[in-house]
């Protein structure tokens, strides 16, 4: 079963907007992981966030992460028409490699 | 230079058949993975190998088995392919606590 839930599935924004994108999961992890999936394209990793950290920064990408409620959030702020993918959040429980990957959000952002 | 690349890219076969796809990545990771994304775009883990060496198997019918030569490679051959079988199978590869690298899909198709 997958391990983490996705809010909004699909999400429409303006250029210039911010995207906010969340996850939960149901288990206790080591990290947590953002990847990005253009159409008919692989994964791209975004962010790695471990469980001891809170929140993470990579360009116009911030990922916060909130153990005691089991959920992160992906927030990309001015965003581009180039930012329009599916985004995947996805848990590592611990060291056995195995990522267990969110059902999704669908985002587009029309110019 | 391409990190991970699977091939072929797309894969059109009668049910059946037997068919492999094969996986290669040069980041020199030690671990490998095949995932496979349905129609709905759900991401599950099929196998992992870590140095050559079998470390998850996941519930997948005996009738696909991946085989790695070297840490570098990771092909699966799928026997006696059925309808169902039909998605987009990913390979991926892995460095000690990094995010995932991955191929950019293999789209089967089973007729």
């Amino acid at each position: 079963s997958q391990q983490g839930e996705e809010d909004p599935q699909a999400l429409s924004i303006q250029e210039g907007e911010n995207a906010t994108m969340n996850c939960s999961y149901k288990t206790s992890i080591n990290n947590l992981q953002w990847y990005r999936q253009n159409s008919g394209r692989g994964l791209v990793h975004l962010i790695l966030i471990r469980s001891n950290e809170r929140e993470k920064h990579s360009g116009r990408l911030r990922v916060t992460l909130d153990t005691s409620k089991k959920s992160s959030s992906l927030l990309i702020t001015a965003s581009r028409a180039a930012d329009t993918a599916s985004y995947f959040c996805a848990t590592a429980r611990d060291s056995s490699y195995k990522l267990i990957f969110g059902s999704g959000t669908r985002l587009l952002v029309r110019p | 230079d391409t990190a991970v690349s699977q091939t072929p890219k797309y894969l059109v076969t009668q049910m059946g058949n037997d068919k492999s796809i094969k996986c290669e990545q040069n980041l020199g990771h030690d671990t490998m993975y095949w995932y496979k994304q349905d129609s709905k775009k759900f991401l599950k883990i099929m196998f992992s190998y870590n140095n050559k060496e079998l470390i998850i198997n996941e519930t997948v019918p005996n009738r696909f088995s991946p085989k790695s030569p070297d840490k570098a490679h990771l092909n699966l051959h799928i026997n006696s392919l059925e309808l169902g079988d039909s998605a987009v199978y990913f390979c991926a590869s892995s460095g000690t606590d990094s995010g995932y690298t991955f191929g950019s899909g293999t789209r089967l198709t089973v007729v």
